[in-house]
């Protein structure tokens, strides 16, 4: 499975649009790009996911470049819950099935 | 509907006892996954069960670690001996099987050996 690279850290104001950058130059046509999140003592929490076209759901939107090689995750409209560690995952049909969380971004969402 | 749960939600155990730690998937969920969590780390895959299929056992540190899971269901996550640097939060997530699917996670049990 392709690496991925984020920033360690981001700050977003409150009711403003989060934007949070993922690279992963090396993904593979196969491999799916997902999103998950972790706020602070709880289990990780899926957002979103997708191949190569933009993706929406409740929670967020997908942005993923015509090369496949980076994407963003945006929360719309950041609240103070949404401060969390936010971990951009690569992941293919083959290869071990578990996912690889590396270390995140941690977004932190100021009043 | 229900998401996955996970008891006890914290255990505290002594040193060489044998610990369980019980997964209930979401329902129809044919994938089930256990990791943990140590104090400030990210998460390490231990063990992956597919429908049927023999288990992907290839995260679990040491044969003191061991899980089963009984009818497809529940998954229970046994281990013996327990040392101090067991201490931390295990994680169970399950998916509705075959790739490109999310994972949900429960809450987690945190586990402390004194």
């Amino acid at each position: 499975d392709a690496k991925t690279t984020q920033p360690t850290s981001m700050d977003c104001a409150e009711g403003r649009a989060a934007n949070l950058p993922c690279n992963h130059s090396t993904i593979s046509g196969n491999e799916y790009v997902y999103w998950y999140r972790q706020i602070h003592s709880q289990g990780p929490q899926y957002i979103i996911h997708g191949l190569k076209n933009n993706e929406t759901n409740e929670m967020a939107s997908l942005i993923i470049t015509e090369d496949r090689k980076s994407s963003t995750l945006i929360l719309p409209h950041a609240t103070l819950r949404d401060t969390a560690v936010y971990y951009c995952i690569v992941k293919g049909q083959t290869g071990a099935n578990n996912l690889f969380f590396g270390t995140g971004t941690r977004l932190t969402v100021i009043p | 509907g229900a998401g996955v749960s996970q008891s006890p939600s914290n255990k505290v155990t002594e040193k060489g006892k044998d610990v369980e730690l019980r997964c209930d998937p979401i329902s129809g969920h044919t994938a089930l996954y256990w990791y943990r969590q140590s104090l400030g780390q990210g998460l390490e895959f231990l063990i992956y069960f597919q429908g049927n299929s023999a288990p992907d056992k290839s995260g679990l540190p040491s044969d003191r670690f061991s899980a089963e899971r009984t009818g497809g269901s529940v998954s229970t996550l046994t281990i013996q001996r327990t040392q101090q640097e067991d201490s931390a939060v295990y994680l169970c997530a399950s998916s509705s099987g075959g790739w490109g699917g999310a994972q949900y996670f429960g809450p987690g049990t945190r586990l402390t050996v004194l």
